[in-house]
């Protein structure tokens, strides 16, 4: 079955740190991949998304992901976190077909920020 | 931002009590979906629509009702609220013109639901 991992459920860094999430998948196919964030009380909003090509997706507020086929990762970095990136952050698989056809979601990692 | 309202945004209700959730888009995206999120489990896919009344399960739809009669608005029923449906509720739509799990999906603000 289709699935999406993210091992960590909670991160604490400090800001100007740099950051990595990350999120591991399970599908057959040729992965769509999306990372989303969530501040508190908001609803999702879309960091980047990879669907083909470079494997290196550049995406908003500096974030930019990798995907390795090899290790069915898609993980997100950022250089330099700011205060303002605490929330919490998924990873999702887009899959086709069945009950769970749409998107299919990490449980999420909730980043926290030391000043 | 997408153009996507959801009302009301926080309900309180009785168990046995019907309650729908409306979600509204300006986008003229063609799919909508609904999607309950709860501690420990991410976002769980309801119902999704593929365009006016046609719809279809997602992974947790027992006790949920859907309807589309126009390409702006979703309506998430709950026949009989059950303590087991509080929730943060959320509507996303996609453009359609892709296969579904293969596009961007966008997300409304959330509905609170406490069902007591």
């Amino acid at each position: 079955a289709q699935s999406v991992t993210q091992p960590d459920i909670h991160i604490t860094v400090s800001e100007g740190a740099s950051l990595e999430l990350r999120c591991n998948y399970s599908y057959g196919a040729t992965p769509y991949l999306f990372w989303y964030v969530q501040s508190p009380g908001q609803g999702l909003q879309l960091l980047l998304k990879y669907f083909s090509g470079d494997t290196l997706v550049q995406g908003i507020k500096g974030f930019e992901a990798e995907f390795k086929r090899s290790q069915s990762s898609f993980n997100l970095r950022k250089p330099s976190v700011h205060w303002s990136d605490a929330a919490e952050y998924f990873c999702a698989v887009g899959v086709r077909g069945g009950s769970q056809g749409n998107l299919i979601f990490g449980k999420g990692t909730k980043l926290s920020v030391k000043p | 931002d997408a153009g996507i309202t959801q009302s009301p945004r926080h309900k309180v209700t009785e168990t046995g009590t019907p309650v729908t959730l409306r979600c509204h888009q300006t986008e003229n995206h063609r799919y909508m979906y609904w999607y309950r999120q709860d501690p420990g489990h991410g976002l769980r896919l309801i119902h999704y629509s593929y365009g006016v009344k046609d719809t279809d399960k997602g992974e947790v739809s027992d006790g949920y009702s859907v309807s589309r009669s126009k390409t702006e608005d979703f309506l998430l029923t709950l026949e009989s609220a059950t303590s087991s449906q509080t929730s943060v509720y959320f509507c996303a739509i996609s453009q359609g013109l892709a296969g579904v799990g293969q596009e961007t999906q966008y997300f409304g603000p959330g509905t609170r639901l406490l069902v007591l």
